[in-house]
């Protein structure tokens, strides 16, 4: 089955500079990559997606890059605020043993993402 | 703006118990999931259901759990005989349809076992 693979598992910066987060996945056939953003204690949030026919994709302050020959994708935030500090999950949508899909997604392990005033 | 519910927000039991997680997915949405979170770890997922059956479950999901949707709006998980291992946070999600990709999470049950 899919392996997500993330990292780093915590991230500190100062208010205004650029965070990046890592994925790697295993399966090739896996076509759709989520990032959640998950305040403590409350719901994963969906902040942005992409397609494995798209290879890049932007909103504002957040953006996405997809690399499919090597299986990773990576979360890019500039001009960071207090209010990013949150865990980020990335995720994959991938196929069962039959090849089917039926949106089931692996989550990578977590970024903390602290940004200090 | 339509959410996910998920109802209790925190249950508390004893190991051996059964559990009842209930789940209100948006309204027009098709598919439907429950995931886990132990305390300080990723989200796992359990099992998706669609056309009112199972359609894909993980090892996690064995026989003491079971799935229902017993009428159009809830989405229920039921845990026969708990064990000190199943206390997570349990979250549903729903997605609109095969066309569509993004999940949309209810706010999570805390299950806590003694």
């Amino acid at each position: 089955g899919e392996n997500v693979e993330q990292h780093p598992s915590t991230l500190s910066v100062q208010e205004g500079d650029s965070a990046v987060i890592k994925c790697t996945y295993s399966d090739s056939a896996s076509n759709y990559f989520p990032w959640y953003k998950q305040e403590l204690g409350k719901r994963p949030q969906l902040i942005i997606d992409i397609r494995s026919n798209v290879g890049e994709k932007k909103d504002q302050r957040i953006a996405v890059t997809l690399n499919k020959t090597a299986k990773h994708f990576s979360l890019h935030i500039t001009e960071t605020q207090p209010e990013d500090s949150a865990v980020y999950f990335c995720a994959a949508k991938g196929r069962n043993a039959g090849g089917t899909s039926y949106g089931k997604l692996t989550f990578g392990q977590g970024t903390i993402l602290t940004v200090h005033p | 703006e339509p959410e996910v519910t998920q109802t209790p927000s925190h249950q508390v039991t004893q190991m051996g118990q059964e559990v009842i997680l209930r789940c209100v997915p948006i309204s027009n949405h098709l598919y439907f999931y429950w995931y886990r979170q132990i305390l300080g770890q990723k989200v796992e997922f359990l099992v998706s259901f669609y056309n009112n059956e199972i359609s894909e479950k993980s090892e996690i999901f064995d026989d003491q759990f079971s799935v229902e949707r017993p009428d159009g709006s809830n989405f229920t998980l039921k845990i026969r005989s708990t064990k000190l291992e199943d206390s997570a946070m349990y979250f549903c999600a729903s997605r609109q349809g095969w066309r569509f990709n993004e999940q949309f999470f209810g706010p999570g049950t805390r299950l806590t076992v003694l």
